[in-house]
């Protein structure tokens, strides 16, 4: 499969802080995705991008397609306590997902 | 409209055992997906069905794992005999026909013993 790496691997935030995550690929993917994963759950799609350079915001979340379609970030604005969870971002081609290996963010006490 | 379910939640069996998953996609959604992710790895993709066709199963890990989707509406992921290593967290997706946004379950914990 298709190599994603995501960074950084865990982060502590405290409330009221913004949040950075990216991921890199040495292949070029036609959608990137990112999606959040509770204790529990299957991943929840957050937001999805089909254009190289493409900025979208779902609320407090903001996501970029990179220009070159290797890679793609994911900002959380003025975080709050159930933004905790770990974040994947996916790569698409071919009807396959090609996965990070996930953001844990943890609320800082 | 409700989405992905996946049953059983957990499942708990011996090396050797059979055991089968199960797989209800969103009403409508003719892609289904398979994914599965072992301890402290990344989400691997294992097949992909549009309907009841099987049109990409280069993850699948090794014959002991058969999947099936008769019908073209839920489908059934067996492996059989089960070894240690097929421990993890078995996910299931669906997606519109020409969508590449894929809705995800709650998945499946397997644990070979």
């Amino acid at each position: 499969g298709q190599q994603l790496n995501q960074s950084p691997q865990s982060m502590f935030i405290q409330e009221g802080e913004d949040v950075s995550m990216n991921c890199t690929s040495s292949s070029i993917f036609n959608t990137w995705l990112w999606y959040k994963q509770e204790p529990g759950e299957g991943p929840v799609l957050l937001i999805a991008l089909y254009k190289a350079g493409e900025l979208t915001s779902n609320g407090r979340l903001t996501a970029q397609f990179g220009i070159t379609r290797k890679d793609s970030f994911l900002n959380i604005s003025a975080s709050i306590p159930s933004d905790v969870g770990i974040y994947f971002c996916a790569g698409h081609n071919d009807y396959k997902l090609s996965f990070g290996a996930g953001t844990t963010v943890t609320v800082r006490a | 409209e409700a989405g992905v379910t996946q049953f059983p939640s957990h499942s708990v069996i011996e090396k050797g055992q059979t055991v089968t998953l199960r797989c209800d996609p969103i009403s409508g959604h003719d892609n289904l997906y398979w994914y599965r992710r072992v301890m402290g790895k990344e989400i691997k993709f294992l097949l992909h069905f549009v309907k009841e066709s099987k049109q990409d199963e280069s993850g699948m890990p090794n014959n002991r794992f058969l999947a099936e989707r008769t019908g073209g509406t839920y489908s059934t992921l067996k492996v059989q005999p089960a070894e240690l290593e097929d421990s993890g967290v078995y996910f299931c997706a669906s997606s519109r026909p020409e969508y590449n946004e894929q809705f995800f379950g709650p998945g499946t914990r397997l644990t070979v013993l």
